[in-house]
């Protein structure tokens, strides 16, 4: 089945450690976008691609990056894990951008920090 | 702040109750409303939604939702739980009818008890 697929399920990194989180789809769709959910918090919208344009939210950290190298793929890079970064990370993508494109949501990657 | 609200954080009703989950939204402007479900170890599904028209929408699995504009909600109903309801309803907004970005509700957690 077409799908939505991040790896790994859990991420274990230690505080200042890189760490680079995955998220790839058969989809085929054009936007891919990363979410931050916190314990006991809303998803929140990190950045999203549309193709190779990539799209930042004004309140994301300069410490999470993101590439996708081509269609199928998109990573999260945390460059310097500090504590607060410890949270779901949800992958998802749509069709297009237009809010008549619902967004699939991946099982999400759940990454702890020592 | 401009917020997706969702005063009922844990609501635990016995099989055949019906169901209302309340979601309020702080955004002026056009909006278009989302309720997804995430059940125990699943991804985030597409419950409904509302972009324009009937304010009574129906969606899968026997649920609806109702836009009222004056209120600025947009409450999910089901009239007779099943355990198998049992999961995460995060109430979500976009903005406009340009952008894609959703923004979410902190989410309610159902049980449902046989």
């Amino acid at each position: 089945d077409a799908m939505v697929i991040q790896n790994p399920r859990y991420q274990v990194t230690q505080f200042g450690k890189p760490v680079t989180l995955s998220c790839s789809q058969t989809l085929n769709h054009n936007v891919m976008y990363w979410y931050q959910q916190k314990s006991s918090q809303a998803p929140k919208l990190l950045f999203h691609y549309y193709d190779k344009d990539f799209n930042n939210e004004a309140d994301t950290p300069d410490n999470f990056q993101s590439r996708r190298p081509n269609t199928s793929f998109c990573f999260l890079d945390i460059r310097s894990p500090g504590l607060g970064d410890a949270a779901m990370y949800l992958c998802a993508t749509s069709r297009g951008d237009r809010i008549n494109q619902p967004q699939h949501f991946g099982d999400g990657t759940r990454l702890s920090i020592l | 702040a401009q917020s997706v609200s969702q005063h009922n954080h844990h609501v635990i009703l016995s099989e055949a109750a019906s169901l209302e989950l309340g979601c309020n939204y702080s955004y002026g402007g056009t909006v278009n409303l989302f309720w997804y479900v995430q059940y125990p170890g699943q991804h985030l599904q597409l419950l409904l939604k509302y972009f324009s028209g009937d304010p009574l929408v129906k969606g899968i699995k026997g649920f609806e939702a109702e836009f009222i504009k004056s209120k600025f909600s947009f409450n999910l109903r089901k009239p007779s739980v099943q355990w198998s309801d049992t999961a995460e309803y995060f109430c979500a907004v976009t903005r406009g009818t340009g952008a894609n970005n959703l923004f979410f509700g902190t989410g309610t957690r159902l049980t449902v008890i046989p």
